[in-house]
């Protein structure tokens, strides 16, 4: 069975605050890793695709880190503003699993004005 | 350009009624995956299909659900008989044909099973 883990479950941080959280996937036959951003009753928006080891993505204040041989990708947000209030989730696809993803359950971020 | 669109929205049924599902993918997408989300859990792969064909239906449960997606037309889940436990969150994702590509989530459907 494939797990995907995310840590912490949830967080809350003061504006301007900086915030890094985790997600863990299995190290093998991977193909990608996908970060998305979620908002109560709206569809999950794509962050991220990453597909080799050492890839750095950013967007805005938002970046991405992965490490496919330990199984790791970190997901950073620099100076939090309230409207980074959301939940974020990452996904992992593998080499054999066709085009489906498997998410973990979500890094729920609270930012406080 | 429009995104990927569910309906309905939110869909009450009793115990025993039949539910059916809409996605309508982006344009140009031809895959198109459905992932379900129970209380309390995440969101969790149902099946894959490409038009007219089902290419993984691993995370389908066994009986009453069924997914189609017609050379015409939205894809549609549909559950039969349905019971309490089916209440749920239900999203549609569609990708164009590489896989390597990010899946574009509709709003998704929410299931009342009362």
């Amino acid at each position: 069975i494939l797990n995907v883990e995310q840590s912490p479950q949830s967080l809350h941080v003061q504006e301007g605050d900086s915030t890094n959280f985790t997600c863990s996937f299995p190290s093998s036959n991977f193909y990608a890793l996908h970060w998305y951003r979620w908002e109560t009753a709206k569809s999950p928006e794509a962050l991220f695709v990453m597909t080799l080891n050492g890839d750095e993505k950013k967007k805005g204040r938002i970046s991405a880190t992965l490490n496919t041989k330990e199984g790791y990708s970190y997901l950073y947000i620099k100076g939090s503003q309230p409207e980074d209030s959301a939940t974020y989730l990452c996904a992992f696809k593998g080499n054999n699993q066709g085009g489906k993803l498997i998410f973990g359950q979500g890094t729920e971020l609270s930012v406080k004005p | 350009n429009a995104g990927v669109m569910q309906n309905p929205r939110h869909l009450v049924r009793r115990r025993g009624q039949e539910a059916r599902l809409r996605c309508s993918p982006m344009k140009g997408h031809s895959h198109v995956y459905w992932y379900r989300q129970l209380p309390e859990e995440g969101l969790k792969f149902m099946v894959y299909l490409q038009k007219e064909n089902i290419i993984d239906e691993s995370g389908m449960p066994k009986e009453r659900f069924s997914a189609e997606f017609p050379k015409e037309g939205p894809s549609i889940l549909r559950i039969q008989q349905v019971v309490r436990g089916d209440s749920a969150a239900y999203f549609c994702a569609s990708s164009p044909g590489s896989s390597r590509t990010t899946g574009y989530f509709g709003e998704g459907s929410w299931l009342t099973v009362v």
